[in-house]
């Protein structure tokens, strides 16, 4: 399996400010993808974050409002930029395992903008 | 496009007794998978289990089993002698290949609450 971790796990931040979201993950993996998740609903896919490739976004998230880095195959960065309190939800990031044929999640950063 | 339907937001099960979650899914492609996937309050999402779409067979998982009914684009969850432990969101997902990667998308969620 694969084990990640995020960093930080919760943060309050203020309107207007930005958050960079760490996502570290134990092995080597080519696919990793962004979720928002808003409490007791469900995941949304912002950004695929495959390396060696651009980060491809889905419909309604922007790269100027979610930069995203992948430097390498156990690493990525996920950055909420100019936040307003509708951003206030929890980010996840998710790898898939081709050995495993698997996806894994990393426990979550739980965002609130005041 | 793909899309993916839980039409239970909530649902309650006597501990011992078994339990079934619906989901439904629409799409034009053949090649593809099924998953479940548990989300307990602690919010860290795991697996539950997995079904491919090429293979007949129902997956079972220990007191975790499915009905893949692929003609009527039905994924059911069916959980045998429910434990308190296994009181969490549960959500069904797509997964498909597209543009040289996976793609997932998951239903809306059904709550699963065990009574003592």
């Amino acid at each position: 399996s694969a084990v990640i971790s995020q960093k930080p796990s919760r943060d309050i931040c203020q309107r207007g400010t930005s958050l960079t979201i760490q996502c570290q993950v134990d092995s080597q993996v080519t696919m990793m993808f962004w979720y928002r998740q808003q409490p007791g609903q469900s995941l949304t896919l912002i950004a695929t974050a495959n390396q060696g490739s651009e980060a491809t976004y889905e419909s309604g998230f922007v790269i100027d409002k979610f930069p995203i880095s992948r430097p390498n195959l156990t690493f990525s960065t996920l950055t909420v930029s100019n936040m307003s309190p509708e951003d206030s939800s929890i980010y996840l990031c998710s790898v898939v395992t081709v050995a495993y044929n698997e996806q894994f999640f990393g426990p979550g950063t739980r965002l609130t903008v005041l | 496009a793909q899309t993916v339907t839980q039409s239970q937001p909530e649902m309650s099960v006597q501990e011992a007794e078994t339990v079934t979650l619906s989901c439904t899914y629409d799409t034009s492609e053949s090649d593809y998978y099924l998953f479940w996937y548990k989300q307990p309050p602690s919010r860290q999402m795991i697996l539950v289990i997995r079904q491919e779409a090429y293979k007949q067979q129902n997956a079972t998982e220990n007191r975790f089993s499915v009905n893949f009914q692929k003609a009527a684009k039905s994924f059911s969850l069916k959980i045998s002698d429910s434990q308190l432990g296994d009181a969490a969101m549960y959500f069904c997902a797509y997964r498909s290949w597209t543009s040289g990667t996976y793609k997932y998308i998951f239903g809306t969620g059904t709550r699963l609450k065990v009574l003592a």
